[in-house]
């Protein structure tokens, strides 16, 4: 099974919301990815954890606060977001043994108004 | 600075006529080369992962090939519902951050 998780499928918020999205894996994978996706462009990395603490942090915006509370799980914590966070956001996880293919999940589709 | 660069842009197909998508990369020391299959508003699918050059791996209408500067993603007859982006990627030995290309969008008419 290489099924990644993600909820919800669709988020629209205002930007003064606060709002999470989840990803979740059952593979006993150790290394979680964050991307955002705008239309016709490839993934662009946010976030990595790596048995569970975060050690990639490119450069996000504050106003977005990865968590990983435990192994299988992930959340993107949103806040005061802007128009122009619109995006798919995709959550990714690889095994974290040197054998790094990564496996996406569905993606959240993120509409800021 | 790893790179990489995925051509043509956007490829228009007939059914059944076969081509090749190509994937130039420069990277410190290449810790995998990965193919995958995007439909619109979905996320990447996996298709395959290579290692070194020489490698290659098939899967149904797909063969992926590596050479020490690029990967080539052969699709051998394709039909209309192979149309989607092929995203290519590459990882060094030196982390966690994985290169993306920019994508060919492949289109199959019937």
């Amino acid at each position: 099974d290489t099924e990644v998780t993600q909820t919800p499928k669709h988020l629209v918020m205002g930007m003064t919301n606060k709002k999470s999205l989840k990803c979740e894996q059952h593979m006993g994978h150790r290394a979680m990815y964050w991307y955002k996706q705008k239309a016709k462009k490839p993934p662009e990395l946010m976030f990595v954890y790596s048995y569970e603490k975060l050690s990639i942090n490119e450069s996000v915006p504050s106003r977005f606060s990865p968590e990983c509370p435990n192994s299988s799980l992930l959340n993107l914590h949103l806040h005061a977001l802007q128009p122009e966070d619109s995006a798919l956001y995709l959550c990714a996880s690889s095994p974290g043994t040197g054998e790094e293919t990564q496996y996406f999940g569905p993606g959240t589709r993120l509409l800021v108004l | 600075e790893d790179q990489v660069t995925q051509s043509p842009e956007a490829l228009r197909l007939q059914e059944g006529e076969s081509s090749s998508l190509n994937c130039s990369y420069t990277v410190s020391g290449l810790r995998g080369l990965f193919w995958y299959r995007q439909d619109p508003g979905k996320g990447p699918e996996f298709l395959f992962t290579l290692y070194s050059a020489g490698e290659e791996k098939e899967k149904e209408r797909l063969k992926a090939t590596l050479t020490k500067k690029e990967s080539f993603l052969h699709i051998t007859a394709p039909k209309p519902e192979d149309s989607a982006t092929y995203l290519c990627a590459v990882r060094n030995t030196g982390g966690f951050k994985t290169i993306f290309g920019a994508g060919t969008r492949l289109f199959v008419k019937a």
